[in-house]
């Protein structure tokens, strides 16, 4: 069953702790995204990763960092830089034949 | 600075309607276009893309795209209480793994 995996669905930071988002796909895709949402905005993009080992910031990306070690996987730290965290992050991939983007589930990252 | 504009609506319509979404962009440089819905509290669902002028049709749904104007717009015919959403046009250049920039979203009611 292919698919892109988030977890978790819920997390909850304390102040000055970093936390890890976890994002894991199985479809092979090569490139893959880490979106920020906001009630009532739209997407914007913290980084983004076209290839295994290498990764860009994208238009919000302070405050936040990714590795990429592992085609399958783009974990997201949210560190205690960022000091407006509460938001539901998005992960997503996208193949090398199309400009189509797929996303998970979600994670609702809120502050204690 | 590429910017993707939606009205944010919301845009009530009776079910059996056709309810018409638009969206705008900035950059001349983009060639592909897509519709995501995105449900409360879910990830964005991709329903539409389109890469050319004119019209593409799916089911129910029917993108428009006309490059000169810098528009694209989604219908829905029969709307069903069930597209009740918020529906988000996304972006891109086309060009190797170049970045999809959303707008915000239209949200869409359908009433019975």
């Amino acid at each position: 069953d292919g698919g892109i995996t988030q977890s978790p669905k819920y997390l909850f930071r304390k102040e000055g702790q970093n936390v890890t988002l976890s994002c894991e796909q199985n479809l092979n895709h090569d490139a893959m995204y880490w979106y920020r949402q906001d009630p009532g905005q739209g997407l914007r993009l913290i980084y983004y990763s076209q290839i295994v080992n290498d990764f860009q910031k994208g238009d919000i990306a302070e405050g936040y960092s990714v590795s990429r070690e592992k085609k399958e996987s783009f974990p997201l730290t949210v560190t205690s830089a960022q000091k407006n965290p509460t938001a539901f992050y998005l992960c997503a991939s996208r193949d090398s034949t199309n400009e189509k983007l797929f996303f998970g589930s979600g994670t609702q990252l809120s502050v204690l | 600075q590429k910017e993707v504009e939606q009205n944010s609506g919301p845009l009530s319509v009776p079910e059996g309607a056709i309810a018409s979404l638009n969206c705008t962009y900035s950059d001349r440089g983009s060639q592909s276009f897509f519709w995501y819905r995105q449900y409360s509290g879910k990830s964005p669902e991709l329903i539409m893309f389109i890469y050319s002028n004119g019209d593409k049709e799916d089911g129910r749904f029917t993108a428009q795209l006309n490059k000169a104007s810098q528009y694209v717009s989604l219908l829905i015919r029969d709307s069903q209480p069930s597209d009740s959403a918020t529906y988000l046009c996304a972006v891109s250049q086309n060009s190797g793994y170049s970045t999809l920039t959303f707008g915000k979203g239209t949200m869409l009611l359908v009433s019975p």
